[in-house]
């Protein structure tokens, strides 16, 4: 299985400011025959469904703020919050969907500090 | 308005079974491959089962298999979860969710508890 691995559990931004949270996996989801990364990011508020930010690591899912931003490539990934806003505070998590069983981190709770 | 709906869960005793439901509208449900994915209380995210556009191609998480089984009704825009031998640690909300480059759309979830 495709272990991913979040870090910081948690993070604490003032509001304005930038937010980066990391995401590894344990073995590379780049589809070499595409050339596209199978990396998706969520984002969970309490008592909601999980809710698709980006996916293919980098292509934000339309509706979603331009402040939310995907990089990385074969097992190193960064999601970024350009300028933390109040309603940004929830939980998000990092998915892999190269191989099943399909995983994802632990997640990061992001907080205002 | 593209939706998901799940139905089914409750309260039952360890070894007894149930079968979720999930109801889509608002878009062609046939055209989309679909996932149950849980979340025990507290507790981060854990994909559970896959299945394709047509039924012929499934899977499941080692925690679950040869317990639940996926399947889907194209006809009446419907997804399926049936769960046997259940456990306490299946306790959890069940979401059904929709793969369109990663998950792209997800139900508001249904509460299975499972404590004697």
């Amino acid at each position: 299985d495709i272990v991913m691995t979040q870090s910081p559990d948690s993070l604490a931004v003032s509001l304005g400011e930038r937010a980066t949270i990391n995401c590894k996996s344990s073995q590379s989801v780049l589809y070499s025959s595409n050339n596209k990364n199978y990396l998706a990011w969520y984002q969970q508020k309490p008592g909601q469904p999980p809710k698709l930010l980006i996916y293919w690591a980098s292509t934000r899912k339309s509706g979603v703020p331009d402040r939310f931003s995907g990089s990385g490539s074969g097992t190193d990934f960064t999601l970024t919050i350009s300028s933390l806003q109040a309603e940004d505070v929830a939980v998000y998590y990092c998915q892999q969907y190269y191989d099943t069983p399909w995983t994802f981190g632990h997640g990061t709770k992001l907080e205002f500090k | 308005e593209e939706q998901l709906v799940e139905s089914g869960g409750g309260l039952l005793q360890p070894g007894g079974s149930l079968r979720l439901s999930c109801a889509a509208s608002g878009f062609t449900f046939s055209y989309y491959t679909m996932n149950w994915v849980r979340q025990a209380p507290g507790k981060g995210l854990e994909w559970i089962s896959y299945i394709n556009k047509n039924s012929t191609t499934t899977y499941y998480a080692d925690s679950v298999k040869g317990r639940f089984t996926i399947s889907r009704d194209n006809a009446k825009n419907a997804l399926y979860l049936q769960m046997n031998s259940l456990r306490a640690d299946d306790t959890a909300v069940y979401y059904c969710a929709r793969v369109s480059g990663g998950f792209d759309m997800w139900g508001q979830g249904t509460m299975v508890t499972v404590s004697s």
